[in-house]
C-alpha cells in the first residue's frame, strides 16, 4: 500500500509570509497514463475539507492564486506565497493512482503567529 | 451546484450495524465517470476512504474494511447509501460522502454526520 509522509507536522506563519508543506510517497504517483495522482486539501476548523489543489499543481475553482501545487514521482509540495488568517486549518495531500483506492496523508497543521 | 448531506444515527451502540445516507443535488449517479465517496475521520485525527459506488454501480472498498462495508445508490433518490457491521468505539469518528469527479478526485463534500459508538 502507498503511504503518504507529510512535514512539517504543524507550522506557525506570520501573515504575509510564505509557508511550505511537504508530502512524499512511498511509491511513484506518475500514472502510465501520464497524470499524477496528487491532490491537496484544507480542513478549516469545524468544517469539511476543501479541494486546493488537483493533478499535482492545479488550483480547483475559486483557490486563491497565492496557493500553488509542485513536485514529481515521489516528492510533492504545496506552497503559499503569502498567509492570511483564513488559511488556517490542516492540509492534507491524498494520491489515488491506485485507483480507485485513496491515500490520505496525516495532516498538516497551519497556525498564525 | 453540487451539494451532498449526510444523515443517520448519531449514536450506535457497539456490535450494531450503522446506516448512513448520503443525499445529493446538482449531480446525476447516471452520469459516466461520477461516484459518491464515503470517508471518515476520528476525532483529532486524519481521513480515512472507505468506500466508493461508480454510476455504473461498480463498487470499491477500503481493503481494511471491505468485510464490513456495503455502499450502495438510489439513482432515482439521488442517495447513497453505506452500512457499516459491527461498530465498534474505534469507528467514532465523522463520516464524510463526497462526489467524485471523472478526474478522480473529491471535488465536493458534504458537512459530515458524527457518530459516537459508545454503549
Amino acid at each position: 500500500d502507498i503511504v503518504l509522509t507529510q512535514s512539517p507536522h504543524s507550522l506557525s506563519v506570520t501573515p504575509g509570509q510564505p509557508a511550505s508543506i511537504s508530502c512524499k510517497s512511498s511509491q511513484s504517483l506518475l500514472h502510465s497514463d501520464g497524470k499524477t495522482y496528487l491532490y491537496w486539501y484544507l480542513q478549516r476548523p469545524g468544517q469539511p475539507p476543501q479541494l486546493l489543489i488537483y493533478d499535482v499543481s492545479n488550483r480547483f475553482s475559486g483557490v486563491p492564486d497565492r496557493f500553488s501545487g509542485s513536485g514529481s514521482g515521489t516528492d510533492f509540495t504545496l506552497k503559499i506565497s503569502r498567509v492570511e488568517a483564513e488559511d488556517v486549518g490542516v492540509y492534507y495531500c491524498m494520491q489515488s493512482i491506485q485507483l480507485p483506492l485513496y491515500t490520505f496523508a496525516q495532516g498538516t497543521k497551519l497556525e498564525i503567529k | 451546484q453540487i451539494t451532498l448531506k449526510e444523515s443517520g444515527p448519531t449514536l450506535v451502540k457497539p456490535t450494531q450495524t450503522l446506516t448512513l445516507t448520503c443525499t445529493f443535488s446538482g449531480f446525476s449517479l447516471s452520469t459516466s465517470g461520477v461516484g459518491v465517496g464515503w470517508i471518515r475521520q476520528p476525532p483529532g485525527k486524519a481521513l480515512e476512504w472507505l468506500a466508493l459506488i461508480f454510476w455504473d454501480d461498480d463498487k470499491r472498498y477500503s481493503p481494511s474494511l471491505k468485510n464490513r462495508l456495503t455502499i450502495t445508490k438510489d439513482t432515482s433518490k439521488n442517495q447513497v447509501v453505506l452500512t457499516m457491521t459491527n461498530m465498534g468505539p474505534v469507528d467514532t469518528a465523522t463520516y464524510y460522502c463526497a462526489h467524485r469527479i471523472v478526474g478522480a478526485y473529491f471535488d465536493y463534500w458534504g458537512q459530515g454526520t458524527l457518530v459516537t459508538v459508545s454503549s
